[in-house]
């Protein structure tokens, strides 16, 4: 049972490339969020899922994009990766969000210059 | 605006010395109330959920409490393994699994 998966560890981007930040769930959880974590500003949702098929903005959605295909996958685009985006990126999910028991990734660290 | 307030931003104790953690909340209809430990380089650890005023749950060395305004995280003779940040969490009334985040208490406790 490996939990929360996530790929890259780290990773470095020049400004205006493009990514995707993987994120994998084998625990058949239904609620799956993103969030991006800063000095001093803790932790700030992205996009967040409750279902395949199903995904919606959080807190600070601009300049990234989402899609749940599989209860599986959450995968995280940076569309064209900005400094202001340097950030440690943490994917979580939840068999029940209101439980508030979310299991969280190890996370990506980006650095983009 | 939902907003999660805690304090302090950090703590430094002496092992066996007991002290509480504050997480000050506003949230329309509270749904939740989540306390998550984060070690350096992880990501955060699930500890506790609190639904209603004066509900209590306890693991160990910690305890957390809740008011119709605040949380309270109190640690009673720590360890240096208790050593971590502590995050705390709220969810409003609306089902989705969205969790506001306070900006974390920094503990560490000297042997």
């Amino acid at each position: 049972n490996a939990g929360v998966t996530q790929t890259p560890k780290f990773q470095v981007l020049k400004t205006g490339q493009s990514m995707t930040l993987q994120c994998a769930q084998d625990m058949n959880h239904e609620y799956m969020s993103w969030y991006r974590q800063d000095p001093g500003m803790g932790l700030r949702l992205i996009h967040y899922s409750v279902g395949a098929g199903i995904t919606d903005q959080g807190e600070v959605p601009n300049g990234y994009n989402v899609s749940r295909s599989t209860t599986e996958d959450f995968p995280l685009r940076l569309l064209s990766a900005a400094p202001s985006q340097t950030s440690v990126y943490f994917c979580a999910s939840s068999y029940r969000g209101a439980s508030g028991d979310y299991t969280f990734g190890s996370g990506t660290r980006l650095t983009v210059v | 605006e939902d907003q999660v307030t805690q304090s302090p931003e950090a703590l430094r104790l002496q092992e066996g010395e007991s002290s509480s953690l504050n997480c000050s909340y506003t949230v329309s209809g509270l749904r939740g109330l989540f306390w998550y430990r984060q070690d350096p380089g992880k990501g955060p650890e699930f500890l506790f959920t609190l639904y209603s005023a004066g509900e209590e749950k306890e693991k160990e060395r910690l305890k957390a409490t809740l008011t119709k305004k605040e949380s309270f995280l109190h640690i009673t003779a720590p360890k240096p393994e208790d050593s971590a940040t502590y995050l705390c969490a709220v969810q409003g009334p609306s089902n989705t699994g969205k969790l506001i985040f306070g900006q974390g208490t920094t503990l560490q406790v000297k042997p």
